[in-house]
């Protein structure tokens, strides 16, 4: 199995909504991603977790907070975003080997739209 | 600096080879990749190679590396309609993080 699941497909929230995007691998991948992509534009790292803990946060605003609970699981919950908050939201794994060749695996994402 | 760049648009007919260039400025990359993104989609890794290598060929594949001009670049034999999609080369260093270029999108036409 080398997929990464992605849900909700499509999301459509308000600006004072709260809401979550879940993110499951089951390839034992100890790396997970959150990235973000605009229309024509390539996707920007927001966070990686390693090992279940936060090791790079891109100084993304805190109304993006995501949550590992665990090995197979990401979740990113989203609470007051703005509308240039919409997006393409994209969850990756690989095996975390810092320095050695890792291949990330995506999602197919998940697009939110806010209004 | 990180900064990737690519050619913004190759249009191809059905047939022919594509070549998509890549340019990048961080000499201390570890391995380079090429990814592949159909509309609506995520993105799938299609080849890579390590920095000290000049040439990978993987079936109708090949990436070239020139390390002194920082360039790189992804030929595709044979281009088919089902190749259009998005291109994106990447970077890594010895972190967790990718850098990726700011893409290319490649139509093939009959």
């Amino acid at each position: 199995d080398t997929e990464v699941t992605q849900t909700p497909k499509h999301l459509v929230m308000g600006m004072t909504n709260k809401k979550s995007l879940k993110c499951e691998q089951h390839m034992g991948h100890r790396a997970m991603y959150w990235y973000k992509q605009k229309a024509k534009k390539p996707p920007e790292l927001m966070f990686v977790y390693s090992y279940e803990k936060l090791s790079i946060n891109e100084s993304v605003p805190s109304r993006f907070s995501p949550e590992c609970p665990n090995s197979s699981l990401l979740n990113l919950h989203l609470h007051a975003l703005q509308p240039e908050d919409s997006a393409l939201y994209l969850c990756a794994s690989s095996q975390s080997l810092a320095g050695a060749f890792y291949e990330q695996y995506f999602g197919p994402g998940t697009r939110l739209t806010v209004t | 600096g990180e900064d990737v760049e690519q050619s913004l648009f190759l249009s191809v007919r059905e047939g022919d080879s594509s070549v998509i260039n890549c340019t990048y400025t961080d000499s201390s990359s570890t391995y380079l990749y090429w990814y592949k993104q159909e509309p609506g989609a995520g993105l799938q890794l299609l080849t890579y190679i390590f920095s000290n290598m000049d040439m990978k060929q993987d079936q109708r594949l090949t990436v070239l590396l020139n390390k002194k001009d920082k360039h790189l670049s992804l030929r595709i034999a044979d281009t088919q309609t089902g190749d259009s999609a998005i291109y994106f080369c990447a970077e890594s260093l010895d972190t967790d993080k990718l850098i990726f270029g700011t893409g290319t999108r490649l139509q093939v036409f009959p």
